[in-house]
């Protein structure tokens, strides 16, 4: 595997379920994100994992719970969704303190919230 | 409060050009990045500028203004390959990416 992968690639699931989103990247970075990607909206920042520190927007719900056990690997818990929740949600990595650092996208998981 | 401006949708024609602006205003300015996502796909990276000027890289050049508070993307010789949407990105002074809401470019025959 190369760059960063997510799994699944679909999901759907009801209301009262419990699921998660995988994310690992393969590049040695030390910085992990997940955002979420709405329709003609900008992506929204959701969490970073930065150098082992946690970054966290304050408005995200707390539905939506992140989990990075090292450096490669991030998670998305998530439970009780609401159907506004659907959205494509995208991980994404980058090395902190290079030149650019530009940040490395995974194809995302498209959730589905009925 | 921070905000990234561009067009919601161009259209342009095979073998033409066409600029892409972004306007923007953010606490703080670390760099401004160009992305490229084509339907269904992950955003991947463009270019990146944080001098003023022109920088170029094959078919694709992206130019700053910081005191304008102003980028474009231009795209030489469009082929059909480069309808995708385009995401104009800036670091603002925490190191935080603040995204525009893409702008959707259409390559007509």
């Amino acid at each position: 595997e190369t760059g960063v992968t997510q799994t699944p690639r679909h999901l759907v699931m009801g209301m009262t379920n419990k699921k998660s989103l995988k994310c690992e990247q393969h590049l040695g970075h030390n910085a992990m994100y997940w955002y979420k990607q709405s329709a003609k909206k900008p992506l929204e920042l959701m969490f970073v994992y930065s150098l082992e520190e946690r970054v966290e927007n304050n408005s995200v719900p707390s539905r939506f719970s992140p989990e990075c056990p090292n450096s490669s690997h991030l998670f998305l818990h998530l439970h009780t969704l609401q159907p506004e929740d659907s959205a494509l949600y995208l991980c994404a990595s980058s090395q902190v303190a290079a030149s650019s650092y530009e940040q490395y996208f995974g194809p995302g998981t498209r959730l589905t919230v009925t | 409060g921070q905000n990234i401006d561009q067009p919601t949708e161009m259209t342009a024609t095979e073998g033409a050009i066409v600029q892409i602006n972004c306007t923007y205003q953010t606490s703080g300015f670390n760099g401004l990045f160009w992305y490229q996502q084509h339907a269904g796909e992950a955003p991947t990276f463009l270019s990146y500028n944080v001098l003023d000027g022109l920088e170029e890289k094959g078919r694709f050049s992206s130019f700053l203004s910081r005191s304008k508070g102003y980028s474009y993307l231009l795209l030489k010789e469009l082929q059909m390959k480069d309808s995708a949407s385009y995401l104009c990105a800036v670091r603002d002074s925490n190191y935080q990416l603040i995204w525009g809401a893409g702008t959707k470019l259409i390559i007509k025959p």
